[in-house]
């Protein structure tokens, strides 16, 4: 069956904007979790959802938003984009909560100028 | 903030060779999972050990799992120029699908 599913793969944003990203989960999978990734801070957890419900947060701050559908599909939203968010976002999805492998999508490349 | 630190931070072997890798991290466990990045991409799932496990094993992959230590080994026998990635480890609390991640080992393997 496929596997977790990122769009866009790149995109370029200005100071400012704002962007969505948009992750498919494994069919069947029910939880859906966001990572940042940067030469910096490395892999960074950023939420989890799971039944439309945000389970987890890491500690970015309130710029970072994300939702999941009933689907199981779910969006990040960053507003106000900032240089220093030029990272790789990776979407990640497990059947259910805790336990359980987690497989990663191939990620979304976002640059901020 | 990242769990723990792995060990070595780069390391650069002949094809044919094993390849070992190190992670430590701070805080008990219920899951420890490897994965592969090659360069610019996603992160592929390699092995996942529970924490009543103290060893693994997938093909050339053999993973083992000291919690008294807090630490796990990622061993890859008979390297291919084709494992040349990242490798990084990743633990849960088990409550949820919160990984933490080490800092990555830069694994490089020539022909």
């Amino acid at each position: 069956k496929a596997g977790v599913t990122q769009t866009p793969r790149y995109l370029i944003k200005t100071r400012g904007q704002q962007v969505t990203l948009s992750c498919s989960p494994i069919s069947g999978h029910r939880s859906v979790s966001w990572y940042q990734q940067t030469p910096g801070q490395g892999l960074q957890f950023l939420f989890e959802y799971f039944s439309e419900t945000q389970r987890n947060k890491g500690n970015f701050p309130g710029r970072f938003s994300g939702r999941q559908f009933s689907n199981s599909r779910s969006e990040m939203n960053v507003s106000t984009l900032e240089l220093g968010d030029s990272a790789l976002y990776l979407c990640a999805s497990s059947p259910t909560v805790g336990g359980n492998t987690i497989y990663f999508g191939e990620g979304s490349w976002l640059t901020v100028v | 903030s990242q769990q723990g630190e792995e060990d070595p931070q780069a390391l650069s072997i002949q094809e044919g060779e094993n390849a070992t890798m190190n992670c430590s991290y701070k805080t008990s466990i219920n899951n420890l999972q490897w994965y592969r990045q090659n360069s610019g991409r996603g992160l592929v799932h390699l092995i996942l050990i529970r924490s009543n496990e103290r060893e693994k094993h997938s093909g050339r992959l053999r993973v083992t799992l000291d919690t008294s230590k807090k630490s796990s080994s990622l061993l890859i026998t008979a390297s291919r120029a084709a494992d040349t990635a990242s490798y990084f480890c990743a633990t849960d609390a088990g409550t949820a699908s919160k990984l933490t991640f080490g800092t990555g080992t830069r694994l490089q393997v020539t022909l």
